[in-house]
């Protein structure tokens, strides 16, 4: 069955550490999102990959890094310099044309021990 | 800007109890409205996607519906496993002729026996 797969689904982090998300999907889309989930707001958007080897700052990229040498998967570093870390990440996929909507991963949340 | 705003935060309903959750949007020409469902530590799981004022979705116990400011996501005899967190998102394009995903900050529902 297509779909996006997010690893590991908790994940600690100390202060000073940078730290790696996973997300591969097989669904042939080309866009990918990463967003960030905090209480009481909604999904904010990280960054986003419209196509490989190409990928475009969203709407709270300090302290974060991505890269996307293959369709398949788009990685997301959580740096140092990300002073709040502490977060539930959502990656996503869709398809090219206004009217579509994307498919979610299950999640990784991100604690700073 | 383009924004959403979702509301009631929580809802708490008994068994059977009907409701309706709005969700009211601002953007310069709408280009889908989606709502999802999100199960606690889960990714959202898409619903319903409205294109134009006037147009009725359904799925089991859920209507939505759209108007030009704003949509509503009618719950009818609502059971247990309903309860979750209900996403409205609409869509802002993004050059390339793909888009990002704008999301309120979602209403907790809890259905009661």
């Amino acid at each position: 069955d297509g779909g996006i797969t997010q690893s590991p689904k908790y994940l600690f982090r100390k202060e000073g550490q940078n730290v790696t998300l996973s997300c591969e999907q097989n669904l042939n889309h080309d866009a990918m999102y990463w967003y960030r989930q905090d209480p009481g707001q909604g999904l904010r958007l990280i960054y986003y990959s419209q196509i490989v080897n190409d990928f475009q700052k969203g709407d709270i990229a300090e302290g974060y890094s991505v890269s996307r040498e293959k369709k398949e998967s788009f990685p997301l570093t959580v740096t140092s310099a990300q002073k709040n870390p502490t977060a539930f990440y959502l990656c996503a996929s869709g398809r090219q044309g206004a009217n579509y909507g994307y498919t979610f991963g299950s999640g990784t949340r991100l604690t700073v021990v | 800007e383009d924004q959403v705003t979702q509301s009631p935060e929580a809802l708490r309903l008994q068994e059977g109890e009907s409701s309706s959750l709005n969700c009211s949007y601002t953007v310069s020409g709408l280009r889908g409205l989606f709502w999802y469902r999100q199960d606690p530590g889960k990714g959202p799981e898409f619903l319903f996607t409205l294109y134009s004022a006037g147009e009725e979705k359904e799925k089991e116990r859920l209507k939505a519906t759209l108007t030009k400011k704003e949509s509503f996501l009618h719950i009818t005899a609502p059971k247990p496993e309903d309860s979750a967190t209900y996403l409205c998102a609409v869509n802002s394009p993004l050059d390339g002729g793909y888009n990002k995903l704008i999301f309120g900050a979602g209403t907790r529902l809890a259905v009661h026996p």
